[in-house]
């Protein structure tokens, strides 16, 4: 079945960066799109961006775009997500999701990634 | 980008219907989804394509549209419902949006 897991919890300070991997497994990897969601305390999901894990195009929310970057490794079935210039309100649990090709939405997700950020 | 706006909270009684609702301009020419989350745990899907529902999702939990509006309808609820419910759209860039969250209350 499909799996997704995520690297453990990070602790990082103002300014810093933090890299947060999801290992797939159980599907082909680059016939689907993988997706970055994050949550931050009591706060709405809130998406990131998406990389097509086939040929590794990607597509950025604008409130990320130049603080995030979305790759992914084909050989090791991950897909990473770096934030960079962190602040205190990116302390959230980040996700990844995988879409599907009958639905433009997550049908698996990783167990989540906390992120604190605080000096 | 466009919003979606769901009510902050509904409370229902155990057995009885409950219904969320999901507003947006651009829901008439986009799918909803909706997710259930629970405390501590990453999303789940529940409905997609509007009125889809996943393998292994009960059949107490169905979808509807109709113009603005998209509504999740879970009938006869139990215990177990309790969680928040997001909705979600896609544009042709499969950007996603989410809805702001429900939290559904069991009396």
């Amino acid at each position: 079945q499909v799996q997704l897991v995520q690297s453990g919890a990070e602790v990082r300070k103002p300014g810093a960066s933090v890299k947060v991997s999801c290992k797939a497994s159980g599907y082909t990897f680059t016939s689907y799109a993988m997706h970055w969601v994050r949550q931050a305390p009591g706060q709405r999901l809130e998406w990131m961006g998406w990389i097509n894990a086939g040929n590794g195009n990607t597509k950025y929310s604008q409130k990320f775009q130049g603080r995030v970057t979305i790759t992914r490794d084909t050989s090791a079935t991950t897909a990473y997500m770096e934030l960079s210039s962190l602040r205190s309100e990116d302390t959230a649990v980040y996700y990844c999701a995988r879409d599907s090709t009958i639905a433009a939405a997550g049908i698996a997700w990783g167990q989540g990634t906390l992120v604190t950020v605080s000096s | 980008s466009y919003e979606l706006t769901q009510p902050p909270s509904v409370s229902v009684s155990p057995g009885q219907t409950a219904r969320i609702t999901c507003s947006g301009d651009a829901l008439p020419k986009q799918y909803a989804y909706w997710y259930q989350q629970k405390p501590g745990q990453a999303p789940v899907l529940v409905i997609y394509k509007d009125s889809e529902r996943p393998s292994g999702i009960p059949e107490r939990f169905s979808g509807s549209s109709s113009g603005t509006t998209v509504t999740l309808t879970i009938s006869g609820v139990q215990a177990e419902d309790e969680a928040d419910y997001y909705c979600q759209s896609a544009d042709s860039t499969n950007t996603w949006v989410f809805g702001g969250g429900t939290k559904l209350t069991v009396l």
